[in-house]
């Protein structure tokens, strides 16, 4: 069946630093994959998406690609901000006839001024 | 414009009762999705229709969970004699089609006691 790992938090940063968190898949077929955000006290948001091998999602200064060759989708932004502190999951559907997602457990990211 | 809602925001509820949890999706949206957040196994799919149509009832986790959706739009999940493993947030999610971006509601957090 599918599955998604993410790197397991939480990650605590300083403003502006590199931030990578890493994310592998297993799926059958060709999934999409996706990031979502869940900011405190809020619901889930789609952060961004790529649907086919070599696409480069990219919202808010974030991009992930699309990796086939290692199955992966790492989310990576060159500075981060306070206002990214947040819980990030990394999530795929293989299609199919329902488009069900399958998500990782999530990353809590902390970021301090 | 609105978008998913959910009621009720929390909920308590003691052992051994049934508990019914309403999701409102966009208007519009023909595919909803019911999913669980907890903390032992993450963001796990429950139920997903297809207009009132349930074609994938795979993660409900037993038969003491149900779910319908009447005219195409609110949806119900029902948990009869809710136990304390039930206890988590439910998030209700709905796309425009399946296939297109999911859009989830700010869920009901359930603690069963």
């Amino acid at each position: 069946g599918n599955s998604v790992t993410q790197m397991e938090g939480p990650v605590t940063l300083s403003e502006e630093a590199f931030l990578t968190i890493n994310c592998t898949y297993t799926a059958t077929g060709y999934p999409s994959l996706f990031w979502y955000v869940q900011y405190p006290g809020e619901g889930l948001q789609l952060l961004l998406k790529a649907t086919k091998a070599d696409d480069k999602g990219s919202n808010k200064g974030f991009e992930a690609t699309y990796r086939k060759e290692t199955t992966s989708f790492h989310l990576e932004k060159g500075s981060v901000q306070v206002s990214d502190s947040a819980v990030y999951f990394c999530a795929l559907n293989s299609g199919g006839s329902n488009y069900k997602l399958t998500f990782g457990k999530g990353t809590l990211l902390t970021v301090n001024p | 414009g609105a978008g998913v809602s959910q009621s009720p925001s929390n909920k308590v509820t003691e052992k051994g009762k049934d508990v019914e949890l309403r999701c409102d999706p966009i208007s519009g949206h023909t595919a909803l999705y019911w999913y669980r957040q907890s903390l032992g196994q993450g963001l796990e799919f429950l139920i997903y229709f297809q207009g009132n149509s349930a074609p994938d009832k795979s993660g409900l986790p037993s038969d003491r969970f149900s779910a319908e959706r009447t005219g195409g739009s609110v949806s119900t999940l029902t948990i009869q004699r809710t136990q304390q493993e039930d206890s988590a947030v439910y998030l209700c999610a709905s796309s425009l089609r399946q296939g297109n971006e999911q859009y989830f509601g700010p869920g009901t957090r359930l603690t069963v006691t």
